[in-house]
């Protein structure tokens, strides 16, 4: 079973409004993403990490920004939040050695008045 | 670039029923390909995957697909649907052919599984 966990699973906040989205895994792995779910919608990667300081743009330009400090911690922060932000944010760790299992956690449900 | 296409956002079958869901990817190189299924509430979870071997690729809960390179297809399939499969499912193909470093996946719209009764 995974080990992967996002906080909080549901958010409702103004527009303006700081927000971070939480993610640890306990599984020891060294790649981390974060993905944008839409209804009917491809899920878009937006963030991924190799392992400690290293962090990367995916496929879909986004405003959040992400830190990896820990292996185990993976944020994502918005310095404002927007109307347009509002969706589900999925994060994921595997392996870095490629098998292609990605291990997800929740979601995260935004909502941005 | 390599892409995926689910046809169909919506297939409802009867319980017993046989399950085929579809995909079709562009790669210019042979691909990973994988289903991940995702119920109400939850993240997604690995199905299955093909990586080069057997082109008839065995899953959890009696779900299997076979990679078809003429038809640059990899469908899913259930000889009998229960109750229990409602759930969204995803196919995705992975960047960059045989994994390579980066080894992200790109997933398809989905396809949204409802079982009647």
């Amino acid at each position: 079973e995974a080990d992967i966990y996002q906080t909080p699973r549901y958010l409702v906040i103004g527009t303006g409004k700081k927000i971070t989205l939480e993610c640890s895994q306990t599984m020891g792995h060294d790649k981390m993403y974060w993905y944008q779910q839409d209804p009917g919608m491809e899920l878009h990667l937006i963030h991924y990490s190799y392992g400690v300081n290293s962090t990367e743009k995916g496929d879909l330009s986004s405003e959040s920004t992400v830190s990896r400090i820990r292996t185990e911690h993976f944020p994502l922060t918005l310095e404002s939040a927007r109307p347009s932000h509002t969706s589900q944010y999925l994060c994921a760790s595997s392996e870095f050695g490629f098998t292609g299992e990605l291990f997800f956690g929740e979601g995260s449900r935004l909502t941005v008045l | 670039a390599q892409s995926v296409t689910q046809l169909g956002s919506h297939v409802s079958v009867s319980e017993g029923a046989l399950v085929l869901l579809r995909c079709n990817y562009s790669s210019s190189v042979p691909p990973y390909l994988f289903w991940y299924v995702q119920y109400p509430n939850q993240g997604l979870q690995l199905l299955l995957k093909y990586t080069s071997a057997a082109t008839l690729v065995k899953g959890i809960n009696g779900f299997e697909a076979e990679f078809k390179k003429s038809e640059t297809s990899f469908h899913l399939t259930k000889p009998s649907a229960h109750m229990s499969d409602a759930a969204e499912y995803f196919c995705a193909v992975s960047e960059g052919g045989y994994g390579g470093s980066q080894g992200n996946l790109i997933f398809g719209k989905g396809t949204k599984l409802s079982v009647k009764p």
